[in-house]
């Protein structure tokens, strides 16, 4: 079975600081990752994904993901934050590499202050 | 690029009526759609995979006769919630893919189903 865990259902930064939302992940199979934005009453954009090629995954907006898999992690970064950011994110795990059937985490509110 | 279409995005229902959530895909087809719903301040949880043509696969503990899936057609998919009652009342997102389990998925922008 997979699943995905994602520490810290909020989190809070200053505009221009770095960001770092953590996804941890347990799969019997290796994994594909991926990283979600959800604005409010809205769906889901994709940010990036894993896919079993490079293990730093550069995506939209900025935002990149490293996969260890020594740490089961697969970690989503900024180095640094604009107020457009502020959004849900969400880490998701397939047993394919172009999504199908995910199994999203919990979600991690991302605030940014001025 | 590829865009789903969710109608409507939100809906306020009395108890014990039925809401129809239509999702499609405006500018590819799409074999297979999924069915996400999703709690306030929670995640996505899937309800069930459905393929044009065939019965929808639904997760465990989602009962198939209250959440009616139909996909008759290569670009739409509906979900009717059966006898509403107020814990029906969520966030509803459908996803699609163009060919199948290993394409590519687009989100439609959610339904917002409150039940009164």
């Amino acid at each position: 079975a997979q699943s995905v865990t994602q520490l810290g259902s909020h989190v809070s930064v200053s505009e221009g600081a770095l960001v770092l939302l953590r996804c941890n992940y347990s799969s019997s199979v290796p994994p594909y990752l991926f990283w979600y934005v959800q604005y409010p009453n809205q769906g889901l954009q994709l940010l990036l994904k894993y896919t079993s090629a490079a293990t730093l995954v550069k995506g939209i907006n900025g935002f990149e993901a490293e996969f260890k898999k020594s740490e089961t992690s697969f970690h989503l970064t900024k180095p640094s934050a604009h107020m457009s950011d502020a959004a849900e994110y969400f880490c998701a795990v397939s047993d394919n590499n172009q999504g199908g059937k995910l199994i999203f985490g919990q979600g991690t509110e991302l605030s940014v202050k001025p | 690029g590829a865009v789903v279409s969710q109608h409507p995005s939100w809906v306020i229902c009395k108890s014990g009526t039925s809401v129809k959530i239509e999702c499609r895909s405006l500018d590819f087809q799409a074999t297979t759609m999924f069915w996400y719903r999703q709690f306030p301040k929670q995640s996505l949880m899937l309800m069930a995979t459905s393929n044009e043509g065939s019965k929808a696969t639904y997760e465990q503990g989602v009962e198939k006769d209250k959440f009616l899936i139909n996909h008759a057609s290569l670009t739409l998919s509906t979900l009717t919630v059966t006898s509403a009652h107020p814990e029906d009342s969520s966030f509803y997102i459908c996803s699609a893919s163009t060919g199948g389990y290993n394409s590519p998925l687009h989100f439609g922008n959610g339904t917002r189903l409150t039940v009164t």
